[in-house]
């Protein structure tokens, strides 16, 4: 069973660009979210999609959106790019609340 | 908003040793916590997982049982080996509010087991 794919692994984007990134979930899971980790702030929340709906969001300014489309696969966009933005980003996905969220591998965002 | 505490690091440990990681939490509905385990250049696995008070979870040698009264999900392993060094989140799922669908973190651990 193939697990959560996130694109692409690395990226290096410049100072006021915008940057997509992708993640599939599992094969029939709907949840999705994504996670910002950087060595100052740890594992912070962004936001989780179900079924194309956005059920909640994170503290983090509007330059970060996201979505999910309906073959359950999600998107995550940050426009305007500033040098904190660089992190690792983690996608999610899940069956349900309690059965625990699976993680993919993360895309690496170097902001330079 | 719910809040993990874990012990911070980094933890050093010589290869058979026992391994305890504190985790307490607040929580303000109905949680459910986790321990995840992300290696060099990884993302996150789910290494085990509780849901219901005084579940224990346990896989790989590991064990944690979620403690109602104390708030507190210990990481434990009898035996640590080389290939445990990682480093450890301890994490809340919460079915209430503005906490629904996500999952908090502690700010993790870092374990290096030495042969």
């Amino acid at each position: 069973k193939a697990g959560v794919t996130q694109t692409p692994r690395y990226l290096i984007k410049t100072r006021g660009q915008q940057v997509t990134l992708s993640c599939s979930p599992i094969s029939g899971h709907r949840s999705v979210s994504w996670y910002q980790q950087t060595p100052g702030q740890g594992l912070q929340f962004l936001f989780e999609y179900f079924s194309e709906t956005q059920r909640n969001k994170g503290n983090f300014p509007g330059r970060f959106s996201g979505r999910q489309f309906s073959n359950s696969r999600s998107e995550m966009n940050v426009s305007t790019l500033e040098l904190g933005d660089s992190a690792l980003y983690l996608c999610a996905s899940s069956l349900g609340y309690g059965r625990g969220y699976t993680f993919g591998s993360g895309t690496r965002l170097t902001v330079v | 908003g719910n809040s993990v505490t874990q012990m911070e690091g980094p933890v050093t440990l010589s290869e058979e040793a026992f391994l305890t990681i504190n985790c307490t939490y607040t929580a303000t509905g109905y949680p459910s916590p986790f321990w995840y385990v992300q290696y060099p250049g990884e993302g996150l696995q789910l290494l085990l997982k509780a849901t219901k008070a005084d579940d224990k979870g346990s896989n790989k040698g590991f064990e944690a049982t979620y403690r109602k009264e104390t708030t507190s999900f210990h990481l434990e392993k009898g035996s640590v080996q080389v290939s445990d060094s990682a480093v450890y989140f301890c994490a809340l799922s919460d079915q209430s509010g503005g906490s629904n669908y996500k999952l908090t973190f502690g700010k993790g651990t870092l374990l290096t087991v030495n042969p």
